[in-house]
């Protein structure tokens, strides 16, 4: 149980252009879900808490226009990266967490902006 | 600002122990002390936690000193597999509250010599 999934694994996209990710929790329901960023040999950093039907708190320097989070239902949140550049490539991943309060992670999605 | 501190490498050879310290000589009452790994592009992995006694699980064994200053993560017979980033975070106890969040630090990388 408590599985989390991530669409897409992987992506590249065009400098200036959007991209969606989605994070979904297969086996529970999540009311609060979290997206990270990490960067090549560096760990994860805490981006935004999302809650279902509220909006997104972000962590002090994530642009929240720059990465859109939405979390519309209790098993689905998708993070937006708004005008892509080359700069925002990196892994993202995200997390869920359950009625056991405890956080289950998604395997991530590695993002490349040409 | 993550409140651990762990050696940033570690080697160990295959079949044999792996001990991996993680200070946090600053924890409070209320704070679990918590164990992930990442492999290389994965999201990170649930291994153990504990509050102030020793843990066991299939996975490994979680080792907290009686002031809870420091904890000892114990993969009993490291293979391969084992080589991975692991990260020892505190976590408060109250549940769904909004510090309630896993903050990552750099982690220890462990590599399984064979």
């Amino acid at each position: 149980g408590a599985v989390v999934s991530q669409h897409p694994s992987w992506v590249i996209c065009k400098s200036g252009t959007s991209v969606k990710i989605e994070c979904r929790s297969l086996d529970f329901q999540a009311t609060t879900m979290f997206w990270y960023r990490q960067f090549p040999k560096q760990s994860l950093m805490l981006m935004a808490t999302s809650n279902e039907g509220s909006k997104a708190t972000y962590e002090q320097g994530v642009e929240k226009d720059k990465f859109l989070i939405n979390h519309a239902s209790l098993t689905l949140s998708t993070l937006t990266v708004t005008s892509a550049h080359p700069e925002d490539s990196s892994f993202y991943i995200c997390s869920a967490r359950g009625h056991d309060y405890e956080q289950y992670f998604g395997p991530g999605t590695r993002l490349t902006v040409t | 600002d993550a409140k651990t501190t762990q050696p940033p490498s570690m080697d160990c050879a295959e079949g044999r122990a792996a001990n991996l310290p993680c200070n946090h000589s600053t924890i409070s009452g209320n704070e679990y002390v918590y164990w992930y790994r990442q492999i290389h592009s994965q999201g990170p992995q649930y291994i153990i936690h504990g509050l102030k006694n020793n843990e066991t699980n299939e996975m490994a064994s979680l080792i907290i000193t009686e002031d809870r200053k420091s904890s000892t993560l114990i993969l009993p017979h490291a293979t391969l597999r084992d080589t991975a980033v692991y990260y020892c975070i505190v976590r408060p106890m109250n549940y769904g509250g909004a510090t309630n969040k896993l903050i990552f630090g750099t982690g220890t990388l462990l590599a399984v010599q064979p």
